[in-house]
C-alpha cells in the first residue's frame, strides 16, 4: 500500500540554492516523517512533525504540515552537493498499518557544485 | 551510523535455495519491521513485529517467513524465491509503533539477488 505522493519526482539545483519538496497523503495521520536515502543505502530519519504542529525546523531543514490539505513540504536551505539523495515522506497510516510507516514515492534531489 | 545491523549486506541465491536475512538492534526497541525496496521505488512494508509478536503481514507470499526470536533479533527466512524478489530488504525498529510518534531507525539493508 502507498500513502504519500511526492512532488516533484526529480529536482536538480545548484549548490547554495534552496530545494523544496512536497508530499501529499490520503488518510488521517498522527505524524509525518521525512527520510533521506543515499543511493543504495538505508534510510536516515530527518525530522518528524506531529499532526497538531504546523511547522518545524532542524538546522537547514524546514517542514510544514497542512492537515486540512493533507500535505507537507520539506525545504532544504543553502543546499550542498552532499544533500544529493532521495527524500521520502512517510506517514503512520491509520487502520491495521497504523503502527508502521507508509512511504511516499520520493523525490530525487541532485545538487551540483 | 545506524544502530540497526543487517547481515548479510549482499546475498545471491538460487530459486531452490533456503537462506535467511538477519537483523539486530540493541536500542531496547519493541517494534521491528521488514520493508522491501525495488530500484527507484519507495520502501514497501512487509511485516511488523510488536513485542515479539507478528502484528502486521502485508499480504506477503509465504516464501518469505519472518521470525522474531527475541526482542533484539529479527530474521527473514527465504525459500523458493523468484527473480522478481530481487530487491533491497530493509530492517527497521522503533520504541513502539509509528503512530506514537516514534522515530523508526533503519539498517543499511541486505541486497538480495535471486538467480
Amino acid at each position: 500500500s502507498q500513502q504519500g505522493e511526492e512532488d516533484p519526482q526529480a529536482l536538480s539545483i545548484q549548490e547554495g540554492e534552496n530545494a523544496t519538496m512536497n508530499c501529499s497523503y490520503k488518510t488521517s495521520i498522527n505524524n509525518l516523517q521525512w527520510y533521506r536515502q543515499n543511493s543504495g543505502r538505508g534510510l536516515v530519519h530527518l525530522i518528524l512533525i506531529r499532526s497538531n504542529e504546523r511547522e518545524k525546523h532542524s538546522g537547514r531543514l524546514r517542514v510544514t504540515l497542512d492537515t486540512s490539505k493533507k500535505s507537507s513540504s520539506l525545504l532544504i536551505t543553502a543546499s550542498r552537493a552532499a544533500d544529493t539523495a532521495s527524500y521520502f515522506c512517510a506517514t503512520d497510516a491509520g487502520g491495521q498499518a497504523g503502527t508502521a510507516l507508509i512511504f511516499g514515492k520520493g523525490t530525487t534531489l541532485s545538487v551540483s557544485s | 551510523d545506524t544502530e540497526v545491523t543487517q547481515t548479510p549486506k549482499h546475498l545471491v541465491m538460487g530459486m531452490t535455495n533456503k537462506k535467511s536475512l538477519k537483523c539486530e538492534q540493541h536500542m531496547g526497541h519493541r517494534a521491528m519491521y521488514w520493508y522491501k525496496q525495488k530500484a527507484k521505488k519507495p520502501p514497501e512494508l512487509m511485516f511488523v513485529y510488536s513485542y515479539e509478536k507478528l502484528s502486521i503481514n502485508e499480504s506477503v507470499p509465504s516464501r518469505f517467513s519472518p521470525e522474531c526470536p527475541n526482542s533484539s533479533l529479527l530474521n527473514l527466512h527465504l525459500h523458493a524465491l523468484q527473480p522478481e524478489d530481487s530487491a533491497l530488504y530493509l530492517c527497521a525498529s522503533s520504541t513502539t509503533g509509528a503512530s506514537s510518534g516514534n522515530t523508526i531507525y533503519f539498517g543499511e539493508g541486505s541486497w538480495l539477488t535471486v538467480v
